[in-house]
């Protein structure tokens, strides 16, 4: 069945950048859509972005541009989300999530990782 | 994008059916049918209930349904059970290639 296993914890510094992986497994990895969505402590979710897997090409919302970077590796099925330019803020819990396929894209998400926390702290 | 507005709670008792709302705007909800709505318990990952608006997944209980009207999509939840307790978010494409989600409504069975 369909997996998305995601990296572990992070305790970042303020100003340093994080690296997030989302191992996909169980289904056709290169023609998918991965979103990112976070929730900070005591909010909301979050849509950071998102990669289309089969040619790598990416849109992520506004108030993160120019701070997140996503990327995938075919050979190993992997996507990854890299944040920069941390502050307190960014604290929060990062879900990679996968959009789904229902005779069209539904622009919905039928499989999530299961979340990775990352702490930014001084 | 502003998030999608929702009730910050909505309660009932088991049994009852409860409706959570979700509005948007023209350039959101009310320009496309593709709202979804997920579950989600603290500490794990949200499930989708809905999508494209009224379309429910494999697996997921027929209690859950959805409806769109003008910039308001709706998550109704007949029959109402304990397990049902959890927050509860609607998403939207709000194009191209972008999304926004609600402000988030915590349920709770009385």
């Amino acid at each position: 069945q369909v997996h998305l296993v995601q990296s572990g914890a992070e305790v970042k510094k303020p100003g340093a950048s994080v690296k997030v992986s989302c191992k996909a497994s169980g289904y056709t990895f290169s023609n998918s859509y991965m979103h990112w969505v976070r929730q900070a402590p005591g909010q909301g979710l979050e849509w950071m972005g998102l990669i289309n897997l089969s040619d790598s090409s990416i849109s992520y919302a506004q108030n993160l541009k120019g701070r997140v970077t996503m990327t995938r590796d075919t050979s190993t099925s992997t996507v990854y989300m890299e944040l920069s330019s941390l502050r307190s803020e960014d604290t929060a819990v990062y879900y990679c999530a996968r959009e789904m396929y229902d005779n069209t894209w539904s622009k919905a998400f039928d499989m999530w990782g299961q979340g990775t926390m990352v702490t930014v702290s001084s | 994008q502003s998030a999608l507005t929702q009730p910050a709670s909505v309660s009932g008792s088991p049994g009852q059916s409860i409706t959570i709302s979700c509005t948007g705007t023209s350039s959101d909800v009310g320009s496309y049918n593709f709202v979804s709505w997920y579950q989600h318990h603290p500490g794990k990952a949200p499930k989708l209930m809905i999508y494209e608006g009224s379309k429910r997944p494999s697996g997921v209980s027929n209690r859950f349904s959805g409806s769109k009207s003008g910039n308001t999509a709706s998550l109704t939840i007949s029959g109402l059970q304990a397990e049902d307790e959890a927050d509860y978010y609607c998403c939207s494409f709000v194009g191209p290639s972008t999304y926004v989600f609600g402000t988030g409504t915590k349920v709770t069975v009385l």
